[in-house]
């Protein structure tokens, strides 16, 4: 069974870091792209950022370019987001997500639970 | 604004049959067969039941059916039940950014 359970959300201040975590089983790790993906409190699901299975291609939306970092660690199956200079805009549960495919920003077929990022002074 | 176009809202009674629409453009939607339909309850994480346009998940209820037409996909669900009632989401594979889209969301309700 595929399991991807994210942590490392909370409350944090405007123009502070806060680095999430995405840990995977259940299926090979390392044959798979993976997405983040964002949902502001009633709001849409938004697409974050998205990591080929050899970190060899990474893109990002452009409202978090240059103030996120997706990067994974195969051999711990674990997925990641540095948020840097955060703002309340990225209030949001972030969604750890699978990609069918080992590349390319194909829709995800399996999601986390979620992590509620909270940004607020 | 979202890169794809939903109605924000559908309703329908128990029994009934309904559709939701998700039109986009010939760079995602129409250009290719990766459109999946996510549902959503409240507090819960969405779930995949639709994907590459028309295929169901093993689990998902036949009731559920995908379709696509020009740049604009469909998810059918007929045979309406009370916990049918969620948001849903279409998203697609694009080649206009380098990004995943996804829709605004539809709500559901059933009457």
């Amino acid at each position: 069974e595929v399991q991807l359970v994210e942590s490392g959300g909370g409350l944090v201040q405007p123009g502070r870091s806060l680095r999430l975590s995405c840990a995977a089983s259940g299926f090979t790790f390392d044959d798979y792209a993976m997405h983040w993906v964002r949902q502001a409190p009633g709001k849409g699901l938004e697409w974050v950022s998205g990591i080929s299975w050899n970190s060899g291609t990474i893109g990002y939306a452009d409202s978090v370019k240059g103030r996120f970092t997706i990067s994974r660690d195969n051999a711990k199956n674990s997925l990641y987001l540095q948020m840097n200079s955060l703002k309340p805009e990225d209030t949001a549960f972030y969604y750890c997500a699978k990609s069918p495919y080992s590349s390319g920003w194909y829709p995800p077929d399996y999601w986390g639970q979620g992590t509620l990022v909270t940004v607020s002074s | 604004q979202s890169a794809l176009t939903q109605p924000a809202s559908v309703s329908g009674s128990p029994g009934q049959s309904i559709t939701i629409s998700c039109t986009g453009t010939s760079s995602d939607v129409g250009g290719y067969k990766y459109v999946s339909w996510y549902q959503q309850h409240p507090g819960k994480a969405p779930k995949l039941m639709i994907y590459e346009v028309s295929n169901r998940p093993s689990g998902v209820s036949n009731r559920f059916s995908g379709s696509k037409s020009g740049n604009t996909a469909s998810l059918t669900i007929s045979g309406l039940q009370a916990e049918d009632e969620a948001d849903y989401y279409c998203s697609s594979y694009t080649s206009s950014i380098s990004s995943a889209v996804f829709g605004g969301g539809t709500k559901l309700t059933v009457l």
